[in-house]
């Protein structure tokens, strides 16, 4: 039970849809991440956010977009995605960043169609 | 850029034996953390132990250990007594300590264990 909870599980979308991911910690933390996890390939960091502001973002596609309106939650806005964008998609969370450790979300599984 | 190596995408273990899982990284950090997660076929991640570069003493988790050594910048993991619940892909992960450093977990591509009755 890591308190990190993600909606949906799964996703199935066309390349012309619209659809976000949402993500809530309920573990108090400060900052919070977008990693995808695509097959055999190592996690990516896509996005990490701090006090509600984003600090890193790296070299992400504009057809993803992050927000974060509050530092409990985090939402990946997705728009005509493309069929290699299909991946896990998890979120994490930590009290800090840089020495804390961070707890992650079940993910959600998404395919592009 | 630092990078994660796991050079075993497989390992297989019977019940109740011991395993060690190998990762080696690559950075010019001198402050930096190591971890090792794991993750079930039900896919979420979790954390199994972690490493301060800067404690010389291996970090120990009930039946998890690790072997860390710093100048050849290796960090594997040794699972004890192994129980059919460790069977997961593990993967080892690297963040800088530095400030102004990136704030990303740097991955490896993972082992698979598995743990034989």
């Amino acid at each position: 039970e890591t308190g990190v909870t993600q909606t949906p599980r799964h996703l199935v979308m066309g390349m012309t849809n619209k659809k976000s991911l949402k993500c809530e910690q309920h573990l108090g933390h400060n900052a919070m991440y977008w990693y995808k996890q695509s097959a055999k390939k190592p996690l990516e960091l896509m996005f990490v956010y701090s006090l509600e502001e984003r600090v890193e973002n790296n070299s992400v596609p504009s057809r993803f977009s992050p927000e974060c309106p509050n530092s409990s939650h985090l939402f990946l806005h997705l728009h005509t995605l493309q069929p290699e964008d299909s991946a896990l998609y998890l979120c994490a969370s930590s009290q800090g960043t840089r020495q804390e450790t961070q707890y992650f979300g079940p993910g959600t599984r998404l395919l592009v169609l | 850029a630092q990078t994660v190596t796991q050079s075993q995408p497989e390992m297989s273990v019977q019940e109740a034996e011991t395993v060690t899982l190998s990762c080696t990284y690559d950075t010019s950090e001198s402050d930096y953390y190591l971890f090792w997660y794991k993750q079930p076929p039900s896919r979420q991640m979790i954390l199994v132990i972690r490493q301060e570069a800067y404690k010389q003493q291996n970090a120990t988790e009930n039946r998890f250990s690790v072997n860390f050594q710093k100048a050849a910048k290796s960090f594997s993991l040794k699972i004890s007594d192994s129980q059919l619940g460790d069977a997961a892909m593990y993967f080892c992960a690297y963040r800088s300590g530095i400030i102004g450093g990136s704030e990303k977990l740097v991955f490896g591509k993972g082992t698979k264990l598995t743990v034989n009755p």
